[in-house]
Formats: C-alpha cells, structure tokens, sequence
C-alpha cells in the first residue's frame, strides 16, 4: 500500500510570491490535515479536511489556505510569501478524523523563502 | 490552551538499555495521545496510539502509558538499539486539534 505522497520535494520562493503543496493520501483515507515544523515552534497544526470539508484549523492567518477533492488529494496554498514562512510542511492522512485513528505522516515540502 | 511537554530534550544511552521517555500536558479532555519518531529530513512515523479511555499500549519494544489525571505519558523502550536513534514526539488530540510536544532527540550509543 503506497504511503502519504507530498510533492515537490523542495521549493525555493521569494518573499510575495504564492506556493500550492500537494498531498495524496493513503488510498481509502479521508482525513488530511497539515503541519508546519521549523526548528523555533516545532510542529504546529495548520488545519485537517475531511470530505472535502475542512474540519478543524489552527491559529495561521489567512494566506494560509487549503482544500481537497473529492479522490481525498488535498492542497495547501500560502499567499504572499513571508521569511518566517520557510519551514518543513508536513501532511498526514488517516481513516477518520485526527481524534480517532493514526496519523501517516508524508516526508514533507521544504520550502524556503529567500 | 492545550501545552504538551517533553522533559528531556536530549538523551543519550548505551545500547542495550531500557528507557523511559515523558510527556506532560495541561488539559486532561483529550481524545487520544500519539507517539512519533522522526527521522532526520522525514516525516513522522506513528509508533503507538493511546484512545483516553485506555491505560497503556504495546507494540514490540515499545510500551506507551497515559495517566489523564495527572496530563501524563510515557513511552518505555526495551533493549535499545541504534536504531532507535531519533527525536521522539508526542501529540495530543483535543477540542484544541492536535498538540504536539517539542520532542526528546534520542541518541542510542553503540
């Protein structure tokens, strides 16, 4: 069963330009929510969707956005790059909401902001 | 708001060792609590999944325990390897989303 896929890799951005992440879920689940990891704030929530709806979100302002379709892939885009936006985006998938079943964590988008 | 917690945040020890890792948070209305590793550059891998209603769970080496009275976890593991060798993170899941914890850097020495 192939895992949690996030693409690209790595990004290189400029501050005020814009940045779409994919995410594809383990087949079957419908839950993906996304995390921002940088060495100052660890891990934090950004928000989860599950059938197409989004669920729960964190405490990101609004450049922070995201969505998912209806084969459960999903996508966060942030608007008008920041610096402080350079950190790893962690995306994980799970049967159920993220209060009832394992998360499957994909290895991530580095994305740096120059 | 909900803070999770990991005291230490290194640890080394030889291999062959048991050890304990620990996890603190401050609100008790939780639905599960996870246990992680990280690999250097990788995502999380899901070690173990404790609901709020269970005590502790087990998976080979590892024995993770939840005491929600007290807003703690831990994670026991058995005869360390160097491949136990990572950062080790906690999560809980609440009204507040998933917390996680800042994490414990493993290191296991041959």
């Amino acid at each position: 069963k192939a895992g949690v896929t996030q693409t690209p890799r790595y990004l290189i951005k400029t501050r005020g330009q814009q940045v779409t992440l994919s995410c594809s879920p383990i087949s079957g689940h419908r839950s993906v929510s996304w995390y921002q990891q940088t060495p100052g704030q660890g891990l934090q929530f950004l928000f989860e969707y599950f059938s197409e709806t989004q669920r729960n979100k964190g405490n990101f302002p609004g450049r922070f956005s995201g969505r998912q379709f209806s084969n459960s892939r999903s996508e966060m885009n942030v608007s008008t790059l920041e610096l402080g936006d350079s950190a790893l985006y962690l995306c994980a998938s799970s049967l159920g909401g993220t209060e009832a079943s394992p998360l499957h964590f994909g290895n991530g988008t580095r994305l740096t902001v120059t | 708001k909900q803070e999770v917690t990991q005291i230490p945040a290194a640890l080394s020890v030889p291999e062959g060792e048991n050890l304990v890792l620990n996890c603190s948070f401050t609100d008790s209305a939780i639905y599960n609590l996870q246990w992680f590793r990280q690999d250097p550059g990788k995502g999380l891998t899901s070690l173990l999944l404790i609901q709020s209603s269970q005590r502790e769970q087990t998976s080979g080496r590892l024995n993770a325990s939840l005491d929600k009275s007290s807003g703690r976890s831990t994670l026991y593991i058995a005869a360390s390897q160097p491949g136990d060798s990572a950062t080790y993170l906690c999560a809980v899941s609440g009204n507040e989303k998933l917390t996680f914890g800042t994490g414990t850097r493993l290191t296991i020495i041959p």
